[in-house]
């Protein structure tokens, strides 16, 4: 069985500031890992994923992750926060070979304030 | 290149009624998952199906839920007799394969359909 812990359900930062948004998962088998971002009224879109290779993953709008085996995370990050950030963030794991079924965690809301 | 498109985006209905969410996948995508969120929380994968198959239903309530996917036409997700906490947001995703792809199999979301019962 696998699940997702996302540490936060709400985070707010100013501007220009690091984005920290912290995932923990439990996978019985190596993961595949992704974060999604949602914005209001809209689907969710895919910012990054980590399946095999490089733990540091980057993906789009600036924001990435490292993936730790030892300490189980996926924490996603961006140095400097923009207004456009805010949105709902989602990290989700998959068991390798079964990356249909998705495992979502229950989101981070960021808000980014000026 | 139309993404994935569901329909209708809001549907609300009173207890008892049915609800019809369809949902066409990507261009090219032959697999299609459906995931429901209910408020404050994350989405919960319902059911996988390719084309006119049903691959794993696990997370389908065992009754008044059925998904199709035919062989022509979009895929539908039919919640019948309808009742307040089926009140969510459902997604639909498709993917170019499915569980025996190698690789990361990344899905593509639509905007989801909020249904709304009254």
């Amino acid at each position: 069985a696998q699940s997702v812990t996302q540490l936060g359900s709400h985070v707010s930062v100013s501007e220009g500031a690091l984005v920290l948004l912290r995932c923990n998962y439990s996978s019985s088998v190596p993961p595949y890992l992704f974060w999604y971002v949602q914005y209001p009224n809209q689907g969710l879109q895919l910012l990054l994923k980590y399946t095999t290779g490089a733990t540091l993953v980057k993906g789009i709008n600036g924001f990435e992750a490292e993936f730790k085996k030892s300490e189980t995370s996926f924490h996603l990050t961006k140095p400097s926060a923009h207004m456009s950030d805010a949105a709902e963030y989602f990290c989700a794991v998959s068991e390798t070979g079964t990356a249909s079924k998705l495992t979502f965690g229950t989101g981070t809301r960021l808000q980014v304030t000026l | 290149n139309a993404g994935v498109m569901q329909n209708p985006r809001h549907l609300v209905r009173r207890r008892g009624q049915e609800a019809r969410l369809r949902c066409s996948p990507m261009k090219g995508h032959s697999h299609v998952y459906w995931y429901r969120q209910l408020p404050e929380e994350g989405l919960k994968f319902m059911v996988y199906l390719q084309k006119e198959n049903i691959i794993d239903e696990s997370g389908m309530p065992k009754e008044r839920f059925s998904a199709e996917f035919p062989k022509e036409g979009p895929s539908i997700l039919r919640i019948q007799q309808v009742v307040r906490g089926d009140s969510a947001a459902y997604f639909c995703a498709s993917s170019v394969g499915g569980r025996r792809s190698s690789g990361a199999n990344v899905l593509t979301f639509g905007a989801g359909s909020r249904l709304t019962v009254l």
